[in-house]
């Protein structure tokens, strides 16, 4: 098993610019949530699927900021207009209802 | 609401020296509970969980957590540390299948 991978692994940018983090969870798993981290905010989840269906994305900083998950195997965070507050380690993480979760590697986003 | 409270945001100890590192959680209902490791520039790491059974819970890297109804605790132990356990460690619960409330994250670093 591979599991959760997310691309990139760096991002750098400059604001304004569209910015689209990747994560392929592990198959099989039903929960897919995306986390960002920060050094003052430690650790936010912003949005959260089940079974493909967004559940609760209370934790969406903006309207800058947009999920989807198309199918099992894919999800995408969507940044769009990135702006230097946005700089983060963002997490994707997988879960099979209630075994806890897996976490990938992280995307970390510099917005210059 | 669920919460989480880890009590220490930083524990320094000596190598081999034994280590508590403490949780809290808020709930009136059954809860989950885990115990993540983050490494440097790494995602976290699941060492171990509680669903149900047996109240001392074993995990990876000889950690150890108890999970404690009367006292609402689930404190993570070690007998003795070694400096590759040097890491941020972060308590997460939560009530449902699917979603973690984690805590802030306590840092252990092992000194030689």
């Amino acid at each position: 098993d591979a599991g959760v991978i997310q691309s990139p692994r760096h991002e750098v940018t400059e604001m304004g610019q569209e910015v689209t983090l990747r994560c392929k969870p592990i198959s099989g798993h039903d929960y897919l949530f995306w986390y960002r981290q920060t050094m003052m905010r430690g650790l936010e989840l912003l949005i959260y699927f089940n079974n493909n269906v967004p559940i609760d994305d209370s934790g969406m900083p903006e309207d800058r900021f947009s999920a989807k998950m198309p199918n099992a195997s894919f999800s995408t965070l969507k940044i769009q207009p990135s702006e230097p507050r946005d700089s983060a380690v963002y997490f994707c993480a997988s879960s099979l209802s209630g075994n806890g979760y897996t976490f990938g590697s992280g995307t970390r986003l510099t917005v210059v | 609401a669920q919460s989480v409270t880890q009590l220490d945001s930083q524990v320094p100890v000596f190598e081999e020296a034994p280590v508590e590192l403490r949780c809290n959680y808020s709930s009136s209902v059954s809860v989950y509970l885990f115990w993540y490791v983050q490494y440097p520039n790494q995602g976290l790491q699941l060492l171990l969980k509680y669903l149900s059974g047996s109240t001392l819970v074993k995990g990876i890297n000889g950690f150890e957590a108890e999970f404690n109804k009367s006292q609402t605790s689930f404190h993570l132990r070690k007998p003795s540390v070694h400096i590759s356990d040097t890491a941020e460690y972060f308590c997460a619960g939560g009530t449902s299948y699917g979603k973690l409330t984690f805590g802030q994250g306590t840092i252990l670093t092992v000194h030689p």
